[in-house]
């Protein structure tokens, strides 16, 4: 069956610029993730929706960053402003509750 | 603060040999353990998942086995292949939210 989804799979911005990066799930997985990775910073957590509980935004680094996730499904992480330092690559990820978490290939996001 | 550890950072072998990958993490208190692969450029396959009652967890030639209460995780490749070739990164739980802290991974490379 389907994979997880990200789009684009490479994204080349201007410093400044906002940014939105697409996930789509695998259908039916409650649970939906982002994470980043970059090089020195290895991967670390971002924000984690599950269900139609209220999102844990606690890994995100600062007030640019905003996520959201309708109908339960796709979700969207928005990076405003983007500065150098956001370069990285975007990982989804999405599962049920304490199930392995599929990953999708990423989105690469390279900063100007 | 859970905090992941993995050892070697890097490993290069002959085809055909048995391999050993390590993962220690700080508190003790997990729900599972993942083991996942990491092609370059490519997203995170999941390998195993240990869940806290099970002492390990087998995949063909994979066996990964955990030991909670000394905070240490193994991955066993039996008979290695240079298709094994990848990053292999071991996760664990924040909470119960699956919000996973990864380590650094091992970087393992198989000469054919």
């Amino acid at each position: 069956g389907a994979g997880v989804s990200q789009s684009p799979s490479n994204k080349v911005t201007e410093k400044g610029k906002d940014v939105e990066l697409r996930c789509d799930p695998i259908s039916g997985h409650t649970a939906l993730y982002w994470y980043r990775q970059s090089l020195g910073q290895g991967l670390e957590f971002l924000i984690y929706f599950q269900g139609n509980s209220a999102p844990d935004k606690s890994g995100l680094p600062s007030d640019r960053f905003s996520a959201e996730r309708t109908g339960g499904s796709v979700s969207t992480l928005t990076i405003q402003r983007t500065q150098q330092e956001d370069s990285a690559v975007y990982l989804c990820a999405s599962s049920d509750p304490n199930q392995p978490q599929h990953f999708g290939d990423g989105t690469r996001l390279s900063i100007l | 603060k859970q905090e992941v550890t993995q050892i070697p950072a890097a490993l290069s072998v002959p085809e055909g040999e048995n391999l050993v990958l390590n993962c220690s993490f700080t508190d003790s208190a997990i729900y599972n353990l993942q083991w996942f692969r990491q092609d370059p450029g490519k997203g995170l396959t999941s390998l195993l998942l240990i869940q806290s009652s099970q002492r390990e967890q087998t995949s063909g030639r994979l066996n990964a086995s955990l030991d909670k209460s000394s905070g240490r995780s193994t991955l066993y490749i039996a008979a290695s292949q240079p298709g094994d070739s990848a990053t292999y990164l071991c996760a664990v739980p924040m909470e119960y939210g699956n919000k996973l802290v990864f380590g650094a991974g091992t970087i393992l490379r198989v000469k054919s």
